[in-house]
C-alpha cells in the first residue's frame, strides 16, 4: 500500500492556461475527494466521488472546473482558463467508506498562476 | 454550514510539557471528526478518528475527546516532542463525507 499520490507535485503555469492534475488513491478505496488550501488557511472541500459517481460538488467549484474519475480509480481535476485566485495547495484524499472512513492525503500540488 | 474554530492559533512550549488544543464546531450533526497534522508546504497525516458514538481516542502520547452535543473536541498531546512542531487540524466530518476544516494550531516545541 504506496498511500495516496498526485502528479505533478508542483505546476506553474500563466494565466488563461489549462492544467490537469492526477490523483492516484489508495488501492481499492471506494471514495475520492478533492480539497483545496490556500496559504494560512484549512483546506476546503470541492468534490468527491463514490466510485465513478460524482456526488458532491462544492459552491467553490466553478464552471472553469471539472473533476473525473472514469473506472472509479485514478481522478483527474482540470482548470480551464486559469486565474491568479486560482494558486492554491490542490489536495485529494480516499477512504474506505464503511470498513474505518479515515480519509488519507496525498501530498498535493502546488499551483501557481503568473 | 459548519464552521470550525480552533484555539489557540499559534503555541510555543518547551520539550517535554503536556498539551491541549482546542477545537469547537457549530453543527453538532456530524459522522465522525479527525485530527490531522500538516507540515509545512506537506499533506495531511491522519492522526486520530473519533466515531461520533465515540467519547475518546487514543493513539499512542495523542488523546482526543469528542463532546459532540457541544461541539468540541480536544486533543491532548503528552510529553511534547520538537518533531510534534506543526500545524494540528481539526475536521468534523459531516453525513455525506464531507471534511471541515478550520485554521489549525501551529505548535512549536523547543528543545
Amino acid at each position: 500500500d504506496t498511500g495516496v499520490s498526485q502528479d505533478p507535485r508542483h505546476k506553474i503555469t500563466k494565466r488563461g492556461q489549462n492544467v490537469t492534475f492526477r490523483c492516484d488513491p489508495i488501492s481499492e478505496h471506494n471514495r475520492l475527494y478533492w480539497y483545496r488550501q490556500t496559504l494560512g488557511q484549512g483546506p476546503e472541500f470541492l468534490t468527491y466521488f463514490q466510485n465513478e459517481a460524482q456526488l458532491e460538488k462544492s459552491r467553490l467549484l466553478s464552471d472553469r472546473f471539472s473533476a473525473e474519475r472514469p473506472k472509479g480509480s485514478f481522478s483527474t481535476l482540470e482548470i480551464q482558463r486559469t486565474e491568479q485566485g486560482d494558486s492554491a495547495m490542490y489536495l485529494c484524499a480516499s477512504s474506505e467508506v464503511g470498513v474505518t472512513d479515515t480519509q488519507y492525503f496525498g501530498p498535493g500540488t502546488r499551483l501557481t498562476v503568473l | 454550514k459548519q464552521e470550525v474554530t480552533q484555539i489557540p492559533a499559534a503555541l510555543s512550549v518547551p520539550e517535554g510539557e503536556n498539551l491541549v488544543l482546542n477545537c469547537s464546531f457549530t453543527d453538532s450533526a456530524i459522522y465522525n471528526l479527525q485530527w490531522f497534522r500538516q507540515d509545512p508546504g506537506k499533506g495531511l497525516t491522519s492522526l486520530l478518528l473519533i466515531q461520533s458514538s465515540q467519547r475518546e481516542q487514543t493513539s499512542g502520547r495523542l488523546n482526543a475527546s469528542l463532546d459532540k452535543s457541544s461541539g468540541r473536541s480536544t486533543l491532548y498531546i503528552a510529553a511534547s516532542q520538537p518533531g510534534d512542531s506543526a500545524t494540528y487540524l481539526c475536521a468534523p466530518c459531516s453525513t455525506l463525507g464531507r471534511l471541515y476544516f478550520g485554521r489549525g494550531t501551529q505548535l512549536t516545541v523547543w528543545p
